[in-house]
């Protein structure tokens, strides 16, 4: 079945550092890539989405690129900030039917000032 | 972006009662609604996925005379814990959806989710 991985965390960085958050993924077919950020005490919201091969997600700073030949879809961001501190989810749908999401583990940043 | 309530925030019951979470989509009708349970430091695991004005269809090993679902209107669906035990202590999670004709993929919207706790 369909499986998403993604980098334990807990990460903590330092403000302005680079970040790389890592997810692959293991699907039949050609799914949809996701990024949900999930800050404290709110539900998740999609943070970004990649529907096809080579497609780039943005928002926010954060970029992610739907790597089909390596099955990877890593969230990055260049200079990061103390509110970007919340717990990151990587997802794919297989975009059949009720389009269900399959989520990774979570991985949770904490930036400090 | 579309707003999914749930109620409540918090519950704390005795074994062997029920639990009746809401899940609204305030600004939108949702044609479907997805459930899911997510344990400490794990990920969101898939429930349960209900269209309204039809039964809800159940993951495998999801128990369906436990967790039972109700999506009785385009805005509102319930979980009810049946008989709950401490180990169905949990972060429960809904999200909606609307299901627009023509799209690659129809955004989930989700709520902040309801922790349970079971003594």
């Amino acid at each position: 079945g369909n499986s998403v991985t993604q980098m334990e965390g807990p990460v903590t960085l330092s403000e302005e550092a680079f970040l790389t958050i890592n997810c692959t993924y293991t699907a039949t077919g050609y799914p949809s890539l996701f990024w949900y950020v999930q800050y404290p005490g709110e539900g998740l919201q999609l943070l970004l989405k990649a529907t096809k091969a080579d497609d780039k997600g943005s928002n926010k700073g954060f970029e992610a690129t739907y790597r089909k030949e390596t099955t990877s879809f890593h969230l990055e961001k260049g200079s990061v900030q103390v509110s970007d501190s919340a717990v990151y989810f990587c997802a794919l749908s297989d975009n059949q039917g009720a389009q269900k999401l399959v989520f990774g583990q979570g991985t949770r940043l904490t930036i400090n000032p | 972006g579309a707003v999914v309530s749930q109620h409540p925030s918090r519950v704390i019951c005795k074994s062997g009662t029920s639990v009746k979470i809401e899940c609204r989509s305030l600004d939108f009708q949702a044609t479907t609604m997805f459930w899911y349970r997510q344990f400490p430091k794990q990920s969101l695991m898939l429930m349960a996925t209900s269209n309204e004005g039809s039964k809800a269809t159940y993951e495998q090993g999801v128990e369906k005379d436990k967790f039972l679902i109700n999506h009785a209107s385009l805005t509102l669906s319930t979980l009810t814990v049946t008989s709950a035990h401490p180990e169905d202590s949990s972060f429960y999670i809904c999200s909606a959806r609307y299901l627009a004709s023509g799209k690659t993929y129809n955004e989930q919207f989700f709520g902040p989710g309801t922790r349970l706790t079971v003594l």
